[in-house]
């Protein structure tokens, strides 16, 4: 599975638009970008995943750029319960048993 | 209505001692995990079962087995504790193994060995 680099930490303003980057620019043709979210004491939250088109939920959208070597999570109005670290993942669609490796992830604190 | 659910939520233990913790899941999937999220806060699959079926195990130490008696849950035991095995542990499941479903995870299980 590709390896994929995010800012160690972000600062938001509640309210405002969250955009959180994620660089994997050795991603492979059949390889997914997922996104996944830790709040603080609890467990992995699935947020969002895409393959070359922008992606959008009640959640988030997600913007992979052209060549795929980078990706974009967004959280359109970010709210203190959106203070959390989030995971840029990689990974091909089916790979040894569905394993998720997560690397450090950003830190985002959003601020009132 | 609990999606994932782990048993216990704290273990406090003494080096060398055995235990287990619980993995149940009432969504009906195929798949379930163990991770391990370190001190250091890292994540890290340990183990991957499908329909009972044992698919991954990460180069974990034998101490460490994992059980599962139906699909719907997904025992850990650990036996002969050590201290570099204080860490949380965290439970989840998917409905189809290795495809891009989400995996849906448990609370955790925040082992602690003295």
């Amino acid at each position: 599975d590709a390896k994929t680099t995010q800012p160690t930490s972000m600062d938001c303003a509640e309210g405002r638009a969250a955009n959180l980057p994620c660089n994997h620019s050795t991603i492979s043709g059949n390889e997914y970008v997922y996104w996944y979210r830790q709040i603080h004491s609890q467990g992995p939250q699935y947020i969002i995943h895409g393959l070359k088109n922008n992606e959008t939920n009640e959640m988030a959208s997600l913007i992979i750029t052209e060549d795929r070597k980078s990706s974009t999570l967004i959280l359109p109005h970010a709210t203190l319960r959106d203070t959390a670290v989030y995971y840029c993942i990689v990974r091909v669609s089916s790979n040894q048993g569905g394993k998720l490796i997560f690397g450090q992830g950003t830190e985002l604190s959003v601020k009132p | 209505d609990t999606a994932v659910s782990q048993t216990p939520k704290y273990l406090v233990t003494q080096m060398g001692n055995d235990k287990s913790i619980k993995c149940e899941q009432n969504l009906g999937h195929d798949t379930m995990y163990w991770y391990k999220q370190d001190s250091k806060k890292f994540l890290k699959i340990m183990f991957s079962y499908n329909n009972k079926e044992l698919i991954i195990n990460e180069t974990v130490p034998n101490r460490f087995s994992p059980k599962s008696p139906d699909k719907a849950h997904l025992n850990l035991h650990i036996n002969s504790l050590e201290l570099g095995d204080s860490a949380v542990y965290f439970c989840a499941s998917s409905p189809i193994s290795g495809l891009y479903n989400e995996q849906f995870f448990g609370p955790g299980t925040r082992l602690t060995v003295l």
